[in-house]
């Protein structure tokens, strides 16, 4: 089974237009810890933001926020207002265990979603 | 604030050649990683670093494939006898050790390998 799912293989939002992106994710492990990441056309992954599975609130950095639905197992990126700037690739990633100590460090992506923001 | 950086950025290599890759991660970070990363896929874990020692492989790492951190700073990877599958964006990322975002990775502008 794929441990991330990203079932929109593309999106188009208006400027100034709020979009969300879809991530799905499959674990047994009770601590696991859910990211976003944009990759432009330049190729480098850039850190949007981080939700813990323990973490009651759902996560919030400026424009970008994730809907985090436990029960669900889905971790949805909320890009408010959005800018043409905004176009890229968005991969959801998850890292199983708490990360600290020797195992469990390794991220798993999702197959990305192609974001195009039109004037 | 320097982040990951990589080097090359890009190269071109014939089939059976062997390519060596560096990534330098940022300067307080223990924890450094390589992905792999295919076209119209996302990045798949190779391998993982705490410091020096080599604490994880992937099964994707092959014997063709060699990664190194000898002083816990930079780190290389090493392809030998290169394949034309072999060709890909190679990404290198690093973490703090501390519980910070829960060791969230940076990623380094990658390398681009093309396999003739």
């Amino acid at each position: 089974a794929q441990k991330i799912t990203q079932t929109q293989p593309g999106m188009f939002v208006q400027e100034k237009e709020a979009v969300t992106l879809d991530c799905t994710y499959d674990t047994s492990d009770p601590s696991y810890g859910l990211f976003w990441y944009k990759q432009p056309s330049s190729g480098e992954m850039i850190f949007l933001i981080y939700q813990g599975s323990y973490d009651q609130q759902n996560a919030t950095e400026g424009r970008y926020s994730l809907n985090f639905q436990k029960a669900r197992k889905s971790a949805n990126l909320v890009i408010s207002a959005s800018q043409l700037g905004d176009s890229a690739m968005y991969f959801c990633a998850m890292r199983e265990g708490r990360g600290l100590t020797g195992g469990g460090n390794k991220l798993t992506f999702g197959t990305g979603t192609q974001l195009k923001v039109e004037l | 604030d320097t982040g990951v950086s990589q080097d090359p950025r890009h190269k071109i290599t014939k089939r059976g050649q062997n390519v060596t890759f560096r990534c330098d991660p940022i300067s307080e970070h223990n924890r450094l990683y390589w992905y792999r990363q295919t076209l119209g896929q996302g990045p798949e874990f190779l391998t993982y670093f705490q410091n020096e020692a080599q604490l994880e492989k992937s099964r994707l790492l092959s014997d063709r494939f060699s990664a190194e951190r000898p002083k816990g700073s930079f780190s290389t990877l090493e392809i030998q006898r290169t394949e034309q599958g072999d060709s890909a964006m190679y990404l290198c990322a690093s973490s703090p050790g501390q519980r910070t975002l829960e060791g969230t990775q940076y990623f380094g502008p990658g390398t681009r390998l093309l396999v003739l």
